[in-house]
């Protein structure tokens, strides 16, 4: 079946340091990848949706030079989590559907948990 | 603008019993309905993903049903077990193949 990889799974780090998640499809190729925010016992927002070769789409609130996006290939995207302050931490996961086929079930990565000191 | 929304908040029964957890959208131009489970700290595991067309999916003690017109999906667990303790997301697709997810019901099934 159709594997998303989310690295690192976990990151501490001193507030104003950026810090960099990767996501990756295994096994086949996604021209659109998506990134959602979990806080504690809340659902997943959808932050920004992720386009292959051109600019990423951000939803409403979202910050778009705080969380910068980059979609250099068909199986890798990353989200910059920039200047990260301690109300940027956050479970943040990311998704990716097969590309060309539509109606296609969305695959998730295992998420990383974000933790600003 | 999409509106998911899951009820109960949250369920504590005893094994063996069935469930039923709902789901209701306000925008019925969905594309299809996925039912998620979440683990504490973890990340999502897809169930059931049921199309605009279907009524119902099936997949061993779990069966989820969808009805577009009025905006609402059910999960049905049949004789519940402990494992089956998490959180159950409901998500809706449209056609800009976003998800947007329901706030999510906690499922604690005890022994």
């Amino acid at each position: 079946g159709a594997v998303v990889s989310q690295h690192p799974s976990w990151v501490i780090c001193k507030s104003g340091t950026s810090v960099k998640i990767e996501c990756r499809s295994l096994d086949f190729q996604a021209t659109t990848m998506f990134w959602y925010r979990q806080f504690p016992k809340q659902s997943l927002m959808l932050m920004a949706t992720s386009n292959e070769g051109s600019k990423a789409t951000y939803e409403q609130g979202v910050e778009k030079d705080k969380f910068l996006i980059n979609h250099a290939s068909l199986t890798l995207s990353t989200l910059t989590v920039t200047s990260a302050h301690p109300e940027d931490s956050s479970f943040y996961i990311c998704s990716a559907s097969v590309t060309g086929v539509s109606n296609q079930p969305q695959h998730f990565g295992d998420g990383t948990r974000l933790s600003i000191l | 603008k999409q509106e998911v929304t899951q009820i109960p908040a949250a369920l504590s029964v005893p094994e063996g019993e069935n469930l039923v957890l709902n789901c209701s959208f306000t925008d019925s131009a969905i594309y299809n309905l996925q039912w998620f489970r979440q683990d504490p700290g973890k990340g999502l595991t897809s169930l059931l993903l049921i199309q605009s067309s279907q009524r119902e999916q099936t997949s061993g003690r779990l069966n989820a049903s969808l009805d577009k017109s009025s905006g609402r999906s059910t999960l049905y667990i049949a004789a519940s077990q402990p494992g089956d303790s998490a959180t159950y997301l409901c998500g809706c697709q449209g056609n800009t193949d976003k998800l947007i997810f329901g706030t999510g019901t906690r499922l604690q099934v005890f022994p």
